[in-house]
């Protein structure tokens, strides 16, 4: 089966300290790319950080990094100095291709909260 | 540059009526891709469209269906709808198919419709 498991339902973090969000998948395919979701409450899904699979370097976007372990099939996402504009909910993802086209198989979101 | 546009943004329908959702693209992108967002079942891929071609389907009944038109905008529509079809439904656009490029096919998403069937 092609899944994504998110096992934290809702977490929440200080301003200005670090979180980390697990993400586990499960899939048959060597070649893919995995991606982090923020969709804040106003509903627009922005893209915060992607990662090839045949990469062996965890991908950095500014505060947000991801420690990805592809034996263990992990993708967690590590968010730094926390700011209250991070609050949302994050989706982790990854890229099935299923005969020349592809879809986005997301895990069910973790509902993050950044306290001031 | 312009994001991908959804209209309308909320809709309130009841059961047994039909639903057309209509999602505009980024500019130059041409593969639009919609999901339906529930509580329950969370991001639900429901199919891509590209060259106005329908490339790949998620398992939803044949109540779902879309088109794309020649200038990459695309349609949804549900008929027969029944309260389950309630939910956030979310198109993204891309430029084209990541098997074309061999690369990271970044999709772009629009705000989304909420429905609401009563």
């Amino acid at each position: 089966a092609q899944t994504v498991t998110q096992s934290q339902p809702e977490m929440s973090v200080q301003e200005a300290e670090t979180v980390t969000l697990s993400c586990t998948y499960d899939t048959s395919e060597n070649n893919y790319y995995l991606f982090w979701y923020k969709q804040p409450p106003s509903r627009q899904m922005i893209l915060v950080i992607r990662q090839e699979a045949y990469k062996q370097q965890n991908a950095t976007e500014n505060r947000f990094s991801v420690n990805f372990q592809k034996a263990a099939k992990s993708f967690s996402l590590k968010i730094s100095d926390s700011q209250l504009g991070d609050t949302a909910m994050y989706f982790c993802a990854f890229t099935l291709t299923q005969g020349g086209s592809e879809k986005l198989v997301f895990g069910k979101g973790t509902k993050l909260t950044v306290n001031p | 540059k312009a994001g991908v546009t959804q209209t309308p943004r909320y809709l309130i329908k009841t059961r047994g009526q039909q639903v057309t959702l209509s999602c505009s693209p980024i500019s130059g992108h041409r593969s639009v891709s919609w999901y339906q967002q529930t509580p329950g079942q969370g991001l639900q891929f429901l199919f891509e469209y590209f060259s106005e071609t329908q490339r790949n389907k998620g398992n939803f009944p044949g109540r779902f269906s879309g088109r794309q038109f020649s200038n990459s905008r695309s349609e949804m529509n549900v008929s027969t709808l029944e309260l389950g079809d309630s939910a956030l439904y979310l198109c993204a656009s891309s430029l084209v198919p990541s098997s074309w490029t061999g690369g990271v096919n970044e999709q772009y998403f629009g705000p989304g419709t909420r429905l609401t069937v009563t």
